[in-house]
Order: C-alpha cells, then structure tokens, then sequence
C-alpha cells in the first residue's frame, strides 16, 4: 500500500527566506507526483506535475524535484512571501491500476512579514 | 467550463436527511473522482469513473454513499441518511486520464450535518 508522508507538519519562516518541503512515498513505482496548494476553506490549486521520466519542474519561484529510486520530492520555494501561506499537498499516483491520487497530510506553510 | 465547477459550495443539512452534490467536470476531461477531507485529515479518495468503464468505488465508506456520472460529465455524490461524521469539505477533480494527466480540482461543497 502506498503512503506519503510530509515533513515538516507546519513551517513557519519570515518573509524573503528559501524554504524546502518534503515528501516521501514508500512505493518507488510510481506514475508521476504533483504538488498542490491549498488556503484555508478552499479547494485544491495544482502548482507542478513531475512524470515519472521527469526529475524536476520549475514555475516562477517553485520548483519541485523528483527522485524516485529513494522515494522523495522536494518543494521549493525561493524568496518566500506571505502570500504562499498555505498548506502544501503532494500526491502521488501509480504506475499500474486506477490513477488516484494518493495524498499525504499536508504541510502548513506561514510566512511571517 | 475553465474549471471544476462544484454545487452547492456548502450545504447545511439535518442528521438523517439524504445530500446530493454535484460536480461538472472540465471540458473533455474523461476521469472524475470525488475525494474528502474531513477537519485536520488528509484527503480520503472515494469514487473514481474513467469513460465508460465500471467505477472504481473502493474508498466509499458505507452503503450510504453513492455516486453517479451522466453521459461522461456532470457527477453527483449522494449521501442518505447523513450523519454527523458525515460532515466535511467533499473536492472533485477531473483529468484527461489516460497516461501522465494532471488533475484539476473543484472548490468543494462543504458539508455540515447538524
């Protein structure tokens, strides 16, 4: 059975800081990982989608890494600002079966101006 | 549509009435799933449809969750006879399936049974 866990479970760091959030999943085969924001009361905001022959993808000041022989993902985020306080979800779907997405906790992101 | 569209976006309902949420898929997009996220956990899969074939109902919790796609679109997740555990945010998300999709989630019908 696949599990994602997230470290850390909060984060709280002022504003212009680097910062790395991680994901790890137990099963390496893997299809592709995506990275997701969510604000409180809302839905889901997909911010990167690696494949599975991919090993990073970049978007403005995000970028996520993909190393599937150890089972990680790396978020991120350069030069943080409050306004990515947020709770950031990675999932990760299977090569074989159905293509849900499986989730981990999250990890709850406050940038302190 | 531009996006999920999800209905209604919340929802305040009597312990023992039955729920119907909607969800209308993007443009296109073949797969469908309903997840749940109940307050301070993760988000629990439930229902999954991909073109025609048989749903994939392996995460609905009880026999009181039912869900329905008509003509490869529009969803809906009914609950009867909710109850208090019931309550939580209920997300839909579409993609185009098939190999390497990205998924595109709904702003979720939050679901209060009081």
């Amino acid at each position: 059975k696949q599990e994602v866990t997230q470290i850390p479970a909060a984060l709280s760091v002022p504003e212009g800081e680097n910062l790395v959030l991680n994901c790890s999943f137990t099963d390496s085969a893997i299809y592709n990982l995506q990275w997701f924001r969510q604000d409180p009361g809302k839905g889901l905001t997909s911010l990167l989608l690696i494949q599975s022959s991919q090993r990073e993808q970049t978007s403005g000041r995000l970028n996520a890494s993909l190393d599937k022989s150890s089972g990680r993902s790396t978020l991120y985020i350069a030069a943080s600002q409050p306004g990515d306080s947020a709770t950031y979800l990675c999932a990760v779907i299977r090569s074989q079966g159905a293509q849900k997405l499986v989730f981990g906790q999250g990890t709850r992101l406050t940038i302190n101006p | 549509g531009a996006g999920v569209s999800q209905s209604p976006s919340n929802k305040v309902t009597e312990k023992g009435k039955d729920v119907e949420l909607r969800c209308d898929p993007i443009s296109g997009h073949t797969a469908l799933y309903w997840y749940r996220q109940s307050l301070g956990q993760g988000l629990e899969f439930l229902i999954y449809f991909q073109g025609n074939s048989a749903p994939d109902k392996s995460g609905l919790p009880s026999d009181r969750f039912s869900a329905e796609r008509t003509g490869g679109s529009v969803s809906t997740l009914t609950i009867q006879r909710t109850q208090q555990e019931d309550s939580a945010v209920y997300l839909c998300a579409s993609s185009l399936g098939g190999a390497g999709g990205g998924y595109t989630f709904g702003s979720g019908t939050r679901l209060t049974v009081v």
